[in-house]
């Protein structure tokens, strides 16, 4: 298994610019979110998913849309990127949201800076 | 809402030495706790969490947390620490049944030769 993949692993934007951050996972997990990392923040939830067709707002969606047509894919749309967007971002997935076994499973960062 | 503190930025330690890195949550409901630990320019990596049961819970890598309800705490420790264990240590909490996790701000641990 790959586990949790993420392209690209660094991206240089203009402000007003826009991409998309890509995750996949191929362990067949239900629940996958998208987390920024910024120093002394810890991790902050911007959008989640508990199955295909199904996503949901975190704590920071301003700015960012998300889909999930397959279970394995989940990307992350940046719409119009600002500075303030600068930051490492995170997928993971669990197998559900299920306490019992969801313990999540990080990729590896895409680290994003937006002049 | 659910939070999650991590009171000390840093923790330094000795090799051999014991160590303790602090967690204090507020959630409404039944706490699931976590721990995940994030090496340089890589992901987050699951440690160990507690759902229910044993209040001690033993996780990878030798370390183990303890829950404690009435302080709101769960600590991570490890009996001996290894400079291999220097990393940034982060814990997290999920409501009952919920989906969104939130996580404390992490705690940078060095162990010293």
């Amino acid at each position: 298994n790959a586990g949790v993949t993420q392209t690209p692993k660094f991206q240089v934007l203009k402000t007003g610019q826009s991409m998309t951050l890509q995750c996949a996972q191929d362990m067949n997990h239900e629940y996958m979110s998208w987390y920024r990392q910024d120093p002394g923040m810890g991790l902050r939830l911007i959008h989640y998913s508990v199955g295909a067709g199904i996503t949901d707002q975190g704590e920071v969606p301003n700015g960012y849309n998300v889909s999930r047509s397959t279970t394995e894919d989940f990307p992350l749309r940046l719409l119009s990127a600002a500075p303030s967007q600068t930051s490492v971002y995170f997928c993971a997935s669990s197998y559900s949201s299920n306490p019992q076994s969801n313990e999540q499973f990080f990729g590896p960062g895409t680290r994003l800076t937006v002049l | 809402a659910q939070s999650v503190a991590q009171p000390e930025d840093q923790v330094n330690v000795a090799e051999g030495n014991p160590l303790t890195v602090k967690c204090t949550y507020s959630v409404s409901g039944n706490p699931y706790l976590f721990w995940y630990v994030q090496y340089p320019n890589r992901g987050l990596q699951f440690l160990l969490k507690y759902i229910t049961g044993d209040n001690l819970v033993k996780g990878s890598y030798g370390f183990e947390a303890e829950f404690n309800k009435s302080q709101t705490s769960f600590h991570l420790k490890k009996p001996s620490a290894l400079v291999s264990d220097s990393a940034l240590y982060f814990c997290a909490v999920s409501p009952d049944y919920g989906q969104n996790f939130v996580f404390g701000p992490g705690t940078r641990l060095s162990v010293l030769p």
